[in-house]
């Protein structure tokens, strides 16, 4: 059964930091894997999609990798700002019949002015 | 704009008054799924779709039905709600065989008195 797993739960920094959200999973066998932002109450975000044959995507300061074989995968934001303080969820679309998403329980993310 | 509508984005209601809440995508997606979230237990999948009159129980479907009877439109229906089922609610959609991420809706939070 798949298990996802984000390390920290919470995380807050100064404004300017490069900083990196963790994310683990426990089975291989994935179609690609999502990263989301929340902010309080608030909707779901897309930042990143990685598919399973890639290494890494990048969109502007966030860059997130997948090391699929290791079951890792890593949301590196550079020069962090508070419009980032926000929750970051990480989502492994698992392959097989339902195609559900497996869902990380997210971290915390405060950036301090 | 690709997106997926949900609504109402808050709903306020009594146990036992029969709702519904809408979800439309304009993005031809064949696969489209409800969630909800709650602080502490995360994302969980509430029914999903493979395609038209195709629907299945995710992981939380107790208390709910689905229907999908055109491609866009993917309705959840709370027959009788209770108060456990207070959530915010999240429906998405995704191209099939993992071609692609999730989009999701804005969200809905529902309270039941």
């Amino acid at each position: 059964k798949q298990e996802v797993t984000q390390i920290p739960a919470a995380l807050s920094v100064p404004e300017g930091e490069n900083l990196v959200l963790n994310c683990s999973f426990t089975d291989s066998a994935i179609y690609n894997l999502q990263w989301f932002r929340q902010d309080p109450g608030k909707g779901l975000t897309s930042l990143l999609l990685i598919q399973s044959s890639q290494r890494e995507q990048t969109s502007g300061r966030l860059n997130a990798s997948l090391d699929k074989s290791s079951g890792r995968s890593t949301l590196y934001i550079a020069a962090s700002q508070p419009g980032d303080s926000a929750t970051y969820l990480c989502a492994v679309h698992n392959a097989g019949n339902n195609r559900k998403l497996i869902w990380g329980l997210g971290t915390s993310l405060a950036v301090n002015p | 704009e690709a997106q997926v509508t949900q609504n109402p984005r808050y709903l306020i209601t009594v146990t036992g008054k029969k709702l519904t809440v809408t979800c439309s995508q304009n993005m031809n997606h064949e696969y489209m799924s409800w969630y909800r979230q709650d602080p502490g237990l995360g994302l969980r999948q509430i029914y999903y779709s493979m395609n038209v009159e195709v629907t299945d129980k995710g992981d939380v479907p107790e208390g709910y039905k689905v229907s999908r009877k055109e491609k866009r439109n993917f309705p959840l229906i709370l027959e009788s709600p209770s108060p456990n089922q207070t959530s915010l609610y999240f429906c998405a959609s995704s191209p099939g065989q993992g071609l692609g991420g999730y989009t999701f809706g804005s969200g809905t939070r529902l309270t039941v008195v």
